[in-house]
């Protein structure tokens, strides 16, 4: 069975441009999370995903936005990029809200 | 919110030795401790986790122990192998990741001596 996949690999934008990520998650799981990793740190949460809602929000500005389509795939939307915005960014899925997640490779954003 | 504090930043050990990393977590409610692995440039690849009704869980040559009165949680890594060399993360949550997702500390970086 496929993983976690993420489109695209990798991303260069410049500084108020706008970004929207992907993600497919394994066959059968209905929730999608989206972390921020800055080099060197750990994953930073944004949002969780189940059953096409919101159900979780991490400390994020109103500039990150997200949502889950009928087949459970997931869109991570950046608006006015700024420089800071440069991270991988992770996808992972669980089977439901409260297992174990799986991540995907993620995007590596680099903003210019 | 949940802080969760990773010791050591930085661990080196012998081939076949034992290597230990732990892990603090302040919020009280989080019942849920996954250990993620992250070999450079890739995934972070889940290898083990613990619930807090639970004190010790084992896998092969891996194992994770947890004191939920001090809030505390270790992985163990026995007869460490050149593979076993990654960035190690411990994250903490409420239920598996629920709503409030996990929570992750800054990683220990394993590096295993030939």
């Amino acid at each position: 069975d496929a993983g976690v996949t993420q489109s695209p690999t990798h991303l260069i934008k410049t500084r108020g441009q706008h970004v929207t990520l992907r993600c497919s998650p394994i066959s059968g799981h209905k929730s999608v999370s989206w972390y921020q990793q800055v080099l060197g740190q750990g994953p930073q949460f944004i949002f969780q995903y189940y059953e096409k809602e919101e159900r979780g929000r991490g400390n994020f500005p109103d500039r990150f936005s997200a949502r889950q389509f009928p087949n459970y795939s997931s869109e991570l939307n950046v608006n006015a990029l700024l420089l800071g915005d440069s991270a991988l960014y992770l996808c992972a899925s669980s089977l439901r809200r409260n297992q174990p997640q799986h991540f995907g490779d993620g995007t590596r954003l680099s903003i210019l | 919110g949940e802080n969760v504090e990773q010791h050591p930043s930085t661990l080196s050990v012998q081939e076949g030795d034992s290597a230990v990393i732990k892990c603090t977590y302040s919020d009280s409610a989080s019942n849920y401790f996954p250990w993620y692995k992250q070999e450079l440039g890739k995934r972070p690849q889940l290898i083990i986790d613990i619930r807090s009704n639970v004190g010790e869980k084992k896998d092969q040559r891996i194992a994770v122990t947890l004191n939920k009165t001090a809030k505390h949680f270790s992985l163990h890594i026995t007869e460490t192998q050149p593979e076993d060399s990654a960035v190690y993360f411990c994250a903490a949550s409420r239920g598996g990741g629920g709503a409030d997702g996990l929570t992750f500390g800054k990683g220990t970086h394993l590096i295993i001596q030939p």
